[in-house]
């Protein structure tokens, strides 16, 4: 019962450079999100997606990327990484009720 | 969009009483779900207790209860017996269809 999986979990990259953040859930929940969480703070919305091939900018999107090609999948795409995206960030899924989360990924950019 | 506020950014409470969390939320939706969700220090989100907008009763898990203000636009977490295990950060969070924002927290230490 895998729920939603994260990939990685650490991080760290250089000012610049791209990255690519997996998620996959196995749930088959039309609804998936990426927040990004900074030390002592909440969650800020990035994108979420309410289906395969439909997806939404949330609060906080500049500098990131989604796609969403399968019901399953949902990566995150940071380019040019800048220390201002230094954060933990989590993926999670729902089929209406429920939020199910993934354990995050700690990324810092130096 | 919608905003949740948690007006608590600390809260401290004695082993075996009760604390209550506050959030507010503002929405012009009538059908919605609030959640109060616990973070300990490992970050991974544990969901607490879930709340549907068009119940009128109360949710309740075990110690924890909330207490659901529609028109008020409130939703309080009820702590009993606090535990040490307790201490960590409390996310109030809403729910409406493709949309889920979150507070900024509150973070509890139970003490002994």
């Amino acid at each position: 019962n895998a729920g939603v999986t994260q990939t990685p979990k650490f991080r760290i990259l250089k000012i610049g450079q791209s990255m690519t953040l997996q998620c996959t859930q196995d749930m088959n929940h039309n609804y998936m999100y990426w927040y990004r969480q900074d030390p002592g703070m909440g969650l800020k919305l990035i994108y979420y997606s309410v289906g395969a091939g439909i997806t939404d900018k949330g609060e906080v999107p500049n500098g990131y990327n989604v796609s969403r090609s399968t019901t399953e999948d949902f990566p995150l795409r940071l380019e040019l990484a800048a220390p201002s995206q230094t954060s933990v960030y989590f993926c999670a899924s729902t089929a209406g009720n429920t939020i199910y989360f993934g354990e995050g990924s700690w990324l810092t950019v130096v | 969009a919608q905003t949740v506020t948690q007006s608590q950014p600390e809260m401290s409470v004695q082993e075996a009483e009760t604390v209550t969390l506050s959030c507010t939320y503002d929405t012009s939706e009538n059908n919605y779900y609030l959640f109060w969700y616990k973070q300990p220090p490992s970050r991974q989100m544990i969901l607490v207790i879930r709340q549907e907008a068009y119940k009128q009763q109360n949710a309740t898990e075990n110690r924890f209860s909330v207490n659901f203000q529609k028109a008020a636009k409130s939703f309080s977490l009820k702590i009993s017996d606090s535990q040490l295990g307790d201490t960590a950060m409390y996310f109030c969070a809403f729910m409406e269809v493709g949309d889920m924002r979150f507070g900024a927290g509150t973070r509890l230490t139970v003490k002994p």
